[in-house]
């Protein structure tokens, strides 16, 4: 099964703070997303990754940077915290680029990131 | 106005009920359409998948595209407590790498 996982579930930081969220897959998979999910906006894509090293801009990147430096782990930053980031967070990763069936996005459980 | 509309709800049903949940979009290059249930504190996984128009059957689980009227349905027959999650409509055309998401619809299945 793959498996799609993420650093914390739960995370309080303070206005400024330089914060770090880490996911790693485990199947190998070429592609790799961060969403944030917030109610009554549904998932939106911040940046997404289709090889090491490589970064797309979502919808919304603003405030946030990403960094893959290995094939399964896909870092996002928020170089200074900022209470409009309050939010959750996923992780998900496929193994093809094109939103084909065999191509399905697997999501990480979350990390609910409180910004105080 | 948003890519894709879906009514939050919540929508709330007693056991063995059928249920309806439905996505209208506005773009008409969308191909490839998903539904994803997400329980709650969880990441939400792949239900079912439609590529263009027609229907697709799964169990107790049937998805929709009507693409002339911009319109995607997911049924659930017998609806069980367990259904109880939100479920999201996702939709990609054929050039993107990127899905976008309805906002979800919860759903509570009572006994």
């Amino acid at each position: 099964d793959v498996k799609v996982t993420q650093s914390s579930r739960y995370l309080v930081k303070r206005t400024g703070e330089k914060v770090f969220l880490e996911c790693v897959q485990d199947m190998d998979h070429e592609n790799m997303f961060w969403y944030r999910q917030d109610p009554g906006l549904g998932l939106r894509l911040i940046y997404f990754s289709y090889d090491v090293k490589m970064k797309e801009k979502g919808d919304i990147p603003e405030g946030y940077s990403v960094s893959r430096e290995k094939k399964e782990r896909f870092s996002l930053i928020l170089e200074s915290a900022s209470t409009n980031q309050t939010s959750m967070y996923l992780c998900a990763s496929s193994l093809g680029l094109v939103a084909e069936e065999n191509n399905e996005q697997f999501f990480g459980p979350g990390t609910r990131l409180t910004v105080l | 106005q948003k890519e894709v509309e879906q009514d939050p709800g919540p929508l709330s049903v007693p056991e063995g009920a059928i249920v309806s949940l439905n996505c209208t979009y506005s773009n008409s290059a969308f191909q490839y359409f998903m539904w994803y249930r997400q329980y709650s504190r969880k990441g939400p996984e792949l239900l079912m998948y439609t590529y263009s128009s027609g229907n697709k059957e799964d169990g107790r689980f049937t998805a929709q595209v009507d693409k002339s009227s911009k319109y995607i349905s997911l049924f659930i027959r017998d609806s069980q407590p367990s259904d109880s999650a939100t479920y999201l409509c996702a939709m990609s055309t054929e050039d993107t790498d990127k899905l976008i998401f309805g906002t979800g619809t919860r759903l509570q299945v009572f006994p």
